[in-house]
């Protein structure tokens, strides 16, 4: 299994600012995604993060609000741009085994936003 | 519809009984399950993986997978305490595709 570590685990950030969160994977990985999880809601997925070219998002979630960088297979950020309330969630990067077929998770980046 | 259907519960067990989770989905094209525990303030963990349809049992759990109902269970067996977290259960395609999630189980075990 891979080991993920994510930095900040926490951050209590202002309205209006913008937080990059680092996601670091202990062995390369092709395909990195990134997922938030409002409170008390399941998971849901941001964007896909392949190395080398650009991020592909949901609907509903954009590159300017969710910038993504990816600069090699075991390093990428998420950046939540222009902070609201509403962007309070964990947010939680994953990527997949050596056979795509099952995915692991960080601990998260858990942002309040005030 | 949603593609992913899990009852979100809560779940209030005593300790000992057997806990029965499910979910149902609509897209026939996922084919690996999983089911992550998360426990207050934790990212997922993940705790069984299958693939084909049939049981597959690791220590006090079991998942279960009915690939022509869409049907999918986790069962636990003399639950402890330390079980009591939310249990959600996930689905892909093959090959490097993301997860799709149920709204996950909260459970509580009570000693």
């Amino acid at each position: 299994s891979a080991v993920i570590s994510q930095k900040p685990s926490r951050d209590i950030c202002q309205r209006g600012t913008s937080l990059t969160i680092q996601c670091q994977v202990d062995s390369q990985v092709t395909m990195m995604f990134w997922y938030r999880q409002q409170p008390g809601q399941s998971l849901t997925l941001i964007a896909t993060a392949n190395q080398g070219s650009e991020a592909t998002y949901e609907s509903g979630f954009v590159i300017d609000k969710f910038p993504i960088s990816r600069p090699n297979l075991t390093f990428s950020t998420l950046t939540v741009s222009n902070m609201s309330p509403e962007d309070s969630s964990i947010y939680l990067c994953s990527v997949t085994d050596s056979s795509g077929n099952t995915i692991y998770f960080g601990e998260g980046s858990w942002l309040t936003v005030v | 519809q949603k593609e992913v259907e899990q009852d979100p519960g809560p779940l209030s067990v005593p300790e000992g009984a057997i806990v029965s989770l499910n979910c149902t989905y609509s897209n026939s094209a996922f084919q690996y399950f999983m089911w992550y525990r998360q426990y207050s303030r934790k990212g997922p963990e993940l705790l069984m993986y299958t693939y084909s349809s049939g049981n597959k049992e690791d220590g006090r759990f079991t998942a279960q997978v009915d690939k022509s109902s869409k049907y999918i269970s986790l069962f636990i067996r003399d639950s402890q305490p330390s079980d009591s977290a939310t249990y959600l259960c996930a689905m892909k395609r093959q090959g490097n595709t993301p997860l799709v999630f149920g709204k996950g189980t909260r459970l509580s075990v009570i000693a």
